[in-house]
């Protein structure tokens, strides 16, 4: 099993559709989670942060259900600049290597008009 | 604010040959690292510093992959020699602190290797 597993789509929805990704993770001493975003071509950079009560930033919005181990990000009213690719990420615990983050594959977005 | 700054952008070398990319963290940064990132795939963490120690390199194929972090700034990572498989973008990416869960890690345009 994959520490970190997203449904890597693709998703393809037009201009102001509301679109839900999902992410498993299997470590259950997993400490922080976080969603990230990648352009094509581009390096990952962060979308948000996930809180175990739920948290949104615009348009965009997190839960977490550690009972689950498992990770959620909606976006509505999608917008053309959504397009890209979506990386659920686990910051895995343990030792001295915090920091450590595991990255599922990704779920790729195309929003059209 | 500067970002994290890699060289080169592109790569393209012959398999068995070898091959350094170059790194240089956001200023102040103690921890660094090296992913891979296969296409398709999710980035994968080849190693992690704090300042110029290793603290995990246990996804680093030591047989032909090294690195180092000469100082507690820049780093390189080297690959002697290549193979097709290697055909991947590397990422470098740093983060202010060593310890906690929850600082952001930036990350550098990347290197994108071609092995043919």
């Amino acid at each position: 099993r994959k520490e970190v597993e997203q449904d890597p789509g693709p998703f393809n929805v037009p201009e102001g559709a509301t679109v839900a990704f999902n992410c498993t993770y299997s470590n259950s001493a997993s400490q922080s989670f976080f969603w990230y975003r990648q352009d094509c071509r581009k390096e990952p950079k962060l979308l948000m942060s996930v809180y175990s009560s739920g948290n949104e930033d615009g348009r965009f919005t997190a839960q977490l259900n550690r009972a689950s181990q498992y990770i959620s990000l909606l976006i509505r009213d999608s917008k053309l600049s959504d397009s890209a690719t979506y990386l659920c990420v686990v910051n895995q615990a343990g030792g001295t290597s915090y920091g450590k983050l595991t990255f599922g594959q990704g779920t790729i977005l195309t929003v059209h008009p | 604010e500067a970002g994290v700054a890699q060289s080169p952008r592109y790569k393209i070398i012959e398999k068995r040959q070898s091959v350094a990319f170059w790194c240089n963290p956001i200023s102040g940064h103690a921890t660094l690292y090296w992913y891979q990132q296969i296409l398709g795939q999710g980035p994968k963490l080849l190693i992690q510093f704090q300042n110029n120690g290793v603290v995990d390199d246990s996804q680093l194929p030591k047989d032909r992959f090294s690195a180092e972090r000469l100082k507690g700034v820049d780093s390189t990572l080297k690959i002697q020699p290549a193979k097709l498989e290697d055909s991947a973008v590397y990422l470098c990416a740093s983060r202010v602190s060593t310890s906690g869960f929850t600082d952001t890690q930036y990350f550098g345009p990347g290197t994108r290797l071609t092995v043919l």
